[in-house]
């Protein structure tokens, strides 16, 4: 059975201070490992979709890398406004597209 | 691009009732489309998948008779909850895929559902 597990829970940052959430996995032959953002009340916003070990993404302030195992969200000086839950998926060769959901990692920046 | 839009946005009803929600890809051709249900503070549960003129495969225990799935075009899905009661209630969201990408799913804003 595919397994996504997120880590901390919940992060509480100052602006500025740099830090990253964690995504572990098990899955039978990982197709993609997505990032998305999720703000209260809405549906979650894609950021990044990663294939295979070794790969890395970038989009402002946020940087996402893929190891075998795991999967590493960087958050670069952050900003209040990068408050939000963050969601990792995995999608297996054999799933006919289907995600499999982490918990998420609250993120709070205070300014 | 890859907009998708959900209506309604927020819905009450009286229990007993049906409800509809729709689902539409707004800039591109959606060859899936998935519907989740997401509890407070807990992450998204996959209810069930559709394929554009064929039936929707629905989730070990998903009541596909209470949950009716309608994927009628390449941009249009529906959500019909039958006979909502109370524990209906919850805030339902949408994903499409255009089935290029890795077939990232992106997702519609949600529709909140309180069934009185």
């Amino acid at each position: 059975e595919d397994q996504v597990t997120q880590s901390p829970e919940a992060l509480r940052l100052q602006e500025g201070e740099s830090s990253s959430l964690n995504c572990s996995y098990t899955v039978s032959g990982l197709r993609g490992l997505f990032w998305y953002r999720q703000d209260p009340g809405k549906g979650p916003e894609f950021l990044f979709t990663l294939y295979s070990a070794g790969e890395e993404k970038e989009k402002e302030r946020l940087k996402a890398t893929l190891t075998k195992k795991e999967s590493f969200l960087h958050i670069t000086a952050p900003k209040p406004e990068d408050s939000a839950t963050y969601l990792c998926a995995v999608q297996a060769g054999a799933s006919y597209g289907k995600l499999t959901f982490g918990q998420g990692t609250i993120l709070t920046v205070h300014p | 691009g890859a907009v998708v839009s959900q209506h309604p946005s927020w819905v009450i009803c009286k229990s007993g009732t049906s409800v509809k929600i729709e689902c539409r890809s707004l800039d591109f051709q959606a060859t899936t489309m998935f519907w989740y249900r997401q509890f407070p503070k807990q992450s998204l549960m996959l209810m069930a998948t559709s394929n554009e003129g064929s039936k929707a495969t629905y989730e070990q225990g998903v009541e596909k008779d209470k949950f009716l799935i309608n994927h009628a075009s390449l941009t249009l899905s529906t959500l019909t909850v039958t006979s909502a009661h109370p524990e209906d209630s919850s805030f339902y969201i949408c994903s499409a895929s255009d089935g290029l990408e890795g077939e990232t799913q992106y997702f519609g804003p949600g529709t909140r559902l309180l069934v009185l």
